[in-house]
């Protein structure tokens, strides 16, 4: 497996502002993804993060809102963007490393007050 | 798309005794079925998984089931220990333009008692 890590490892912000979370992987992977775990709740895919162009973003999820990059085959981010209450969340990214197996990183713990 | 529906939501069992999540998914292209553990406050970790080609496997006290039929799949656990306990998720994916995305279950908060 692979060593995954997010920055922040949680933070607590103002609505109204943005937040942007960090994936890093100490080896280059084909396949990135963004999800969300609301409090109590199962994880729901936000976006497969594509290297050298756009995300790919699933029902509900727009990318004004959780803008994504993926410079290079190591690293991702997602932005969350004009964040409110609602937003309040686990953010993780996983990453795809042998076809369809997948690994979690850490987590990004968001509060939105 | 996928809908993957998981049961129980909580399950108690002693200590010594065998555990069983059941899951169901509704797209029959779905062919990867991961399970994950997740403990409070931390990630979750891929414990087991199996593929469509294959009706069971095993690891330890840990088994999985698939029956591509009825589109189900199920996880066993046996002599469950304290250290069990946690949020148990399946999911299912589907090769497709998004790659390998994971669709999971509600989750199976499993307690063993000592």
């Amino acid at each position: 497996s692979a060593v995954i890590s997010q920055k922040p490892s949680r933070d607590i912000c103002q609505r109204g502002t943005s937040l942007t979370i960090q994936c890093q992987v100490d080896s280059q992977v084909t396949m990135m993804f963004w999800y969300r775990q609301q409090p109590g709740q199962s994880l729901t895919l936000i976006a497969t993060a594509n290297q050298g162009s756009e995300a790919t973003y699933e029902s509900g999820f727009v990318i004004d809102k959780f803008p994504i990059s993926r410079p290079n085959l190591t690293f991702s981010t997602l932005t969350v963007s004009n964040m409110s209450p609602e937003d309040s969340s686990i953010y993780l990214c996983s990453v795809g490393l042998t076809g369809d197996t997948q690994y979690f990183g850490p987590g990004t713990r968001l509060t939105v007050l | 798309g996928e809908n993957v529906e998981q049961h129980p939501s909580t399950l108690s069992v002693q200590e010594g005794d065998s555990a069983v999540i059941k899951c169901t998914y509704s797209d029959s292209a779905s062919n990867y079925f991961p399970w994950y553990k997740q403990e409070l406050g931390k990630r979750p970790q891929l414990i087991i998984d199996i593929r469509s080609n294959v009706g069971e496997k095993k690891d330890q006290r840990i088994a999985v089931t698939l029956n591509k039929t009825a589109k189900h799949f199920s996880l066993h656990i046996t002599e469950t220990q304290p250290e069990d306990s946690a949020v148990y998720f399946c999911a299912a994916s589907t090769d497709s333009n998004s790659g390998y995305a994971l669709n999971f279950g509600k989750g199976t908060s499993l307690l063993v008692t000592p």
